[in-house]
């Protein structure tokens, strides 16, 4: 069967860094998306990686292996407002959207 | 931009009761799609549509139906509800459907209670 597999839920402290693993078995692999989730709200995209190596996009970057079947996001310089729901999601060979069910992060001052 | 709006936002329905929740986006994306959110769970596709005249099941379509008659409307019925529906509906589109890794955008979600 198809899997992913995120921590249910981290805290950290504001203004400091975290990272949010996600390891994937797929039928295939066409890419894999990072989208934050507040609670009550609808995902929002983050990032989109599908070759190897680090996409750094401000606060955000977000990497991959695939050899390794995994992927983190990272956060630095975290704020309140980074408080969230965090959901990996990978595109099978089929080119269906397979979804983790979502790290909570909580952040701390 | 609206980009995608759903209604209504939150319902309360008695078991065995039909309903429809709607969703309209105004991005001209030819790709739509409904999800279900439930506590622990990763969103779950239930229908999609990858042009309007089109339409296909996903990972748990039973009980559920959609229509696409144009580009901008996807609706999504609950022909006679069960309490296991209860959970949170999110629709989404994208430029393009299938074949494609387009990015998909969501709407607010409806929030849906079956008793």
């Amino acid at each position: 069967g198809q899997n992913i597999d995120q921590p249910t839920e981290m805290t950290a402290t504001e203004g400091a860094i975290v990272q949010i693993n996600c390891t994937y078995q797929t039928s295939g692999f066409n890419g894999l998306f990072w989208y934050q989730q507040h609670a009550g709200e609808a995902p929002t995209f983050l990032s989109y990686n599908v070759l190897d190596g680090l996409e750094e996009k401000g606060r955000f970057s977000s990497f991959l292996s695939r050899s390794k079947g995994y992927s983190y996001l990272l956060l630095k310089e975290l704020q309140m407002k980074d408080s969230a729901s965090y959901l990996c999601a990978v595109v099978d060979s089929n080119y269906q959207l397979i979804w983790g069910a979502g790290t909570k992060l909580i952040i701390k001052p | 931009t609206a980009g995608i709006t759903q209604a209504p936002t939150s319902q309360i329905l008695a078991a065995g009761r039909s309903m429809t929740l709607r969703c309209t986006q105004d991005m001209r994306h030819n790709a739509m799609y409904w999800y279900r959110q439930d506590l622990g769970l990763g969103l779950r596709l239930i229908h999609y549509s990858n042009t309007a005249g089109t339409t296909g099941k996903g990972e748990v379509p039973d009980g559920y139906s959609v229509s696409r008659a144009n580009t901008d409307d996807f609706p999504l019925t609950l022909a006679s509800a069960v309490p296991s529906q209860t959970s949170v509906y999110f629709c989404a589109s994208s430029e393009s459907g299938e074949g494609t890794t387009d990015t998909q955008y969501f709407g607010p979600g409806t929030r849906l209670t079956v008793l």
